[in-house]
């Protein structure tokens, strides 16, 4: 079956303690992305990645990081999470000739 | 990439269409109107997208006005599964950025 998966699904931690969520699909899509979605403010786009090794930010980058080393995994990598940082992530992936994106399930982070 | 307006929130009745409008007035000309929807805290899922034709597809149809600054997503027939945040996404095609924005709460009505 097709699928972008995230892990894990939900996350609680502490302020300053480095944290990373993992995503991978098995569509050999070259294009994958991550968004983070808050209340009022809809979803944003964090960072994208056109294929390996090649990433750029997004709206909402700061104090975040990522990384294409294999093609079917995007990790967001959280280096200081900050309470600013709770919010529910979704990882996405597309074709390089395909129309549609295709979501994770979802992240729900809560940084205490 | 440019922006959109969209209704915060709208109802409808189970079984009739239900018409969602969406504002882009500085659309440019290689950019295309996107459509995808959000159920719950579920992952946003994929429903139609157009350039400047009318588009249908078996989940809904896209009407993109002649000057292309407005257009609307139609879900003929309204069921209760489509109650869902709708969001629409103006962009270049296949273009590397996405811009949700907060998107209209679509509540069908028994």
């Amino acid at each position: 079956e097709a699928q972008v998966t995230q892990n894990p699904r939900y996350l609680i931690t502490v302020t300053g303690k480095k944290l990373t969520v993992t995503c991978s699909q098995n569509m050999n899509h070259e294009y994958m992305s991550w968004y983070r979605q808050d209340p009022g403010l809809g979803l944003r786009q964090i960072y994208y990645s056109m294929n390996v090794e090649v990433t750029d930010k997004g709206d909402v980058p700061e104090g975040y990081k990522v990384s294409r080393k294999e093609k079917r995994n995007f990790p967001l990598i959280l280096e200081s999470p900050s309470p600013n940082q709770t919010s529910l992530y979704f990882c996405a992936s597309r074709g390089s000739v395909g129309e549609t994106q295709y979501f994770g399930p979802g992240t729900r982070l809560l940084v205490l | 990439d440019a922006k959109t307006t969209q209704p915060p929130s709208m109802d409808c009745a189970e079984g009739r269409a239900a018409n969602l409008p969406c504002n882009h007035s500085t659309i440019s000309g290689n950019e295309y109107v996107y459509w995808y929807r959000q159920i719950h805290s579920q992952g946003p899922q994929y429903i139609i997208h157009g350039l400047k034709n009318n588009e249908t597809n078996e989940m809904a149809s896209l009407i993109i006005t002649e000057d292309r600054k407005s257009s609307t997503l139609i879900l003929p027939h309204a069921t209760l599964r489509d109650t869902a945040v709708y969001y629409c996404i103006v962009r270049v095609r296949r273009g590397n950025q996405f811009y949700f924005g907060t998107g209209t709460s679509l509540t069908v009505i028994p």
